[in-house]
């Protein structure tokens, strides 16, 4: 089993509908949850992050994170074109600054 | 504020030879960190300085990797000799905290 599992898509979404991007992780003790958007041939670009079960908004973003379930999700609304990217799911296991475990991520294409 | 910073962006070797990467962390970060993506896999931990010290090297593949950060600022990844199997782009990342901003990345080609 993989430590931080996503379906790699790709997510075809209508533009201006609302994109859902999920994430399961393994290991309980894990303690920030990271959400990075890449675009083809760039680096890694943190979008959101979240630390404690719930939800947290951020503009057209919402990240959710369910400890009991192991389950972090990403969700996009009004999504435009220029959220066509891979979105990759991060985890850190310590509340420490350590390594991050990433995901394969999916790749979302948003259609006009 | 200047972001983190790779050089080169592009590399491409023969096997056998040697090949050094450079990453400048966002200054004031004591902690900076290395990455490697290899074609169609996911992101991979290699290795995590705290200021000039190594916290975690459980990621390095091999000893044909050495990584240095001397004086706490910048840091080199060394690959010698290089291996085709170590063709991809290596991340470096640096943060104050809990969030790592990523540098743009180096692509390493080994023929």
């Amino acid at each position: 089993q993989k430590e931080v599992e996503q379906n790699s898509g790709p997510l075809s979404v209508p533009e201006g509908a609302i994109a859902s991007l999920n994430c399961t992780y393994s290991d309980r003790g894990s303690q920030s949850f990271f959400w990075y958007r890449q675009y083809s041939g760039k680096s890694p670009e943190l979008i959101m992050s979240i630390y404690s079960n719930g939800d947290k908004e951020d503009g057209r973003f919402t990240a959710q994170l369910n400890k009991a379930s192991q389950y972090v999700s990403l969700l996009i609304r009004d999504s435009q074109p220029s959220d066509s990217a891979t979105y990759l799911c991060a985890v850190n296991i310590k509340s420490s600054a350590s390594k991050i475990i990433f995901g394969s991520g999916t790749r979302l294409s948003i259609r006009p | 504020e200047a972001g983190v910073t790779q050089f080169p962006s592009h590399s491409v070797i023969e096997k056998g030879q040697t090949v050094t990467l450079r990453c400048d962390p966002i200054s004031g970060h004591d902690n900076l960190y290395w990455y490697r993506r290899v074609m169609g896999k996911e992101i991979k931990f290699l290795l995590h300085f705290v200021k000039e010290s190594k916290q975690d090297e459980s990621g390095m593949p091999n000893n044909r990797f050495l990584a240095e950060r001397t004086g706490g600022t910048y840091s080199t990844l060394k690959v010698q000799p290089a291996e085709l199997e170590d063709s991809g782009v290596y991340f470096c990342a640096s943060s104050g905290g809990r969030t790592q901003y990523f540098g743009p990345g180096t692509r390493l080609l080994v023929l």
